[in-house]
């Protein structure tokens, strides 16, 4: 069965803290993706990437930073945490067809800001 | 910039009644469009999609969605309603030949026994 695993469900963190979400599929999938979710405003993307080393910025991008050193492997990073960044995180991967048209959604990160 | 809206946060439906959860896309050319739903705790999965082929699409769980373009509309319906069925619901979009997909705010299906 596919799998794209986070590392953690729940993190809670302090303000100003530098913070890693991982992110891991086991798919040889070529694109990944990281969402936020918020309650009222659905899925906004915050970075993609189709290849390794390879990014593109979503929709709303600061604040965060991205890493992709291996293909399975798509690591979110908060430079510097703070409240507004309280969020559920979600991570997806998919192939790299034109329709793009299924993405594989991991459990999700309920991060909390303090 | 593409975008969907779901009308409606929330939905409540009887067990056996008529589940119908609306989209509406705003696109200067017709898109593909998507929908998901996610149970509680878990990630998103997909329920359908239409890729610019027949415009009535047939999903998983009994859910069928119709393209309408001259309403710019893709609703989501089931004929009758499952507790199995309570979940969040995103519509989404996505340009022909675009990675990016953009959801919807999502709405949270109740069923009531």
């Amino acid at each position: 069965d596919v799998k794209v695993t986070q590392s953690s469900r729940y993190l809670v963190k302090r303000t100003g803290e530098k913070v890693f979400l991982e992110c891991v599929q086991d798919m040889d999938h070529e694109n990944m993706f990281w969402y936020r979710q918020d309650p009222g405003l659905g899925l906004r993307l915050i970075y993609f990437s189709y290849d390794v080393k390879m990014k593109e910025k979503g929709d709303i991008p600061e604040g965060y930073s991205v890493s992709r050193e291996k293909k399975e492997r798509f690591s979110l990073i908060l430079e510097s945490a703070s409240t507004n960044q309280t969020s559920m995180y979600l991570c997806a991967s998919s192939l790299p067809t034109a329709t793009n048209e299924k993405l594989f959604f991991g459990s999700g990160t309920q991060l909390s800001v303090l | 910039a593409q975008s969907v809206t779901q009308l409606g946060s929330h939905v409540s439906v009887s067990e056996g009644a008529l589940v119908l959860l609306r989209c509406n896309y705003s696109s200067s050319v017709p898109p593909y469009l998507f929908w998901y739903v996610q149970y509680p705790n878990q990630g998103l999965q997909l329920l359908l999609k239409y890729t610019s082929a027949a415009t009535l699409v047939k999903g998983i769980n009994g859910f069928e969605a119709e393209f309408k373009k001259s309403e710019t509309s893709f609703h989501l319906t089931k004929p009758s309603a499952h507790m199995s069925d309570a979940a969040e619901y995103f519509c989404a979009v996505s340009p022909i030949n675009d990675y990016k997909l953009s959801f919807g705010a999502g709405t949270t299906v109740t069923v009531r026994a």
